[in-house]
């Protein structure tokens, strides 16, 4: 099965641009999708098919994808921000789910 | 307006069978999607359990295969998780969820696009 790789922790300050990265193995690669957890909520999510943002979500999110590594960029980030963020992904049958670790975002 | 909302105990002896259920609605599950359940160990990321389709089609998550079944009762509406021989580290927050789809040139594409509210299942020894 294919697993997704994300750093533990991103720190940025307010206003600053935020990546996020997330690395996978599956083949044939599959689309990305980022989720977005607050504390004591269950995920939400932010962006789908690699670079897709779904109605609602602020224009500060986007993504982007290079080879096997796909990039939530969260451009002037706020303290509203903080939170963890989850990758997720297909294997390469495309029925098997997979979630990366988790990256806890820092804006101070 | 779809609602998942899950069922159960909060506390399961070790070595013992979790059950939980997960009533949906506001949508027949009789009508399509994937439902499944994913869970969340305290301080770690979501952990994908298992999705099945209303016509009985499931998949599992392969390190958990041999301990976890899901079902659907179309005439209740609602979806079901069994997990045997639970331990410690089964301890998580158990949510049900949707899998939304999309669909172009190389398939359909699956993803979790809708979530119950989660509940905590505590396994003690």
């Amino acid at each position: 099965s294919s697993e997704l790789t994300q750093p533990p922790s991103v720190s940025v300050s307010p206003g600053q641009t935020a990546r996020i990265t997330c690395s996978g193995d599956a083949s044939p690669k599959k689309y990305t999708y980022w989720y977005q957890q607050k504390s004591g909520q269950a995920p939400v999510l932010i962006i789908y098919e690699d670079i897709k943002r779904p109605s609602g979500i602020p224009g500060r999110f986007s993504g982007s994808t290079s080879g096997t590594v796909a990039t939530l960029i969260i451009s002037g980030a706020q303290e509203d921000d903080e939170a963890q963020y989850y990758c997720y992904s297909t294997d390469g049958t495309g029925y098997h789910r997979v979630f990366g670790g988790g990256t806890r975002l820092t804006v101070l | 307006q779809v609602q998942l909302q899950v069922s159960g105990p909060e506390l399961v002896r070790s070595l013992e069978t979790l059950s939980l259920t997960c009533v949906v609605s506001g949508y027949p599950i009789s009508s399509g999607y994937y439902w499944g359940w994913i869970r969340q160990s305290p301080g770690r990321g979501p952990e994908w359990l298992g999705t099945i389709y209303h016509r009985g089609t499931t998949f599992y998550n392969p390190s958990l295969k041999s301990r976890v079944t899901i079902s659907a009762d179309t005439s209740k509406n609602q979806l079901s998780l069994k997990m045997t021989f639970m331990t410690a580290a089964d301890t998580a927050i158990y949510y049900c969820a949707r899998d939304g789809y999309t669909y172009d040139s190389s398939g359909y594409h699956y993803f979790i696009d809708l979530w119950g509210q989660g509940t905590l299942v505590t396994v003690s020894s």
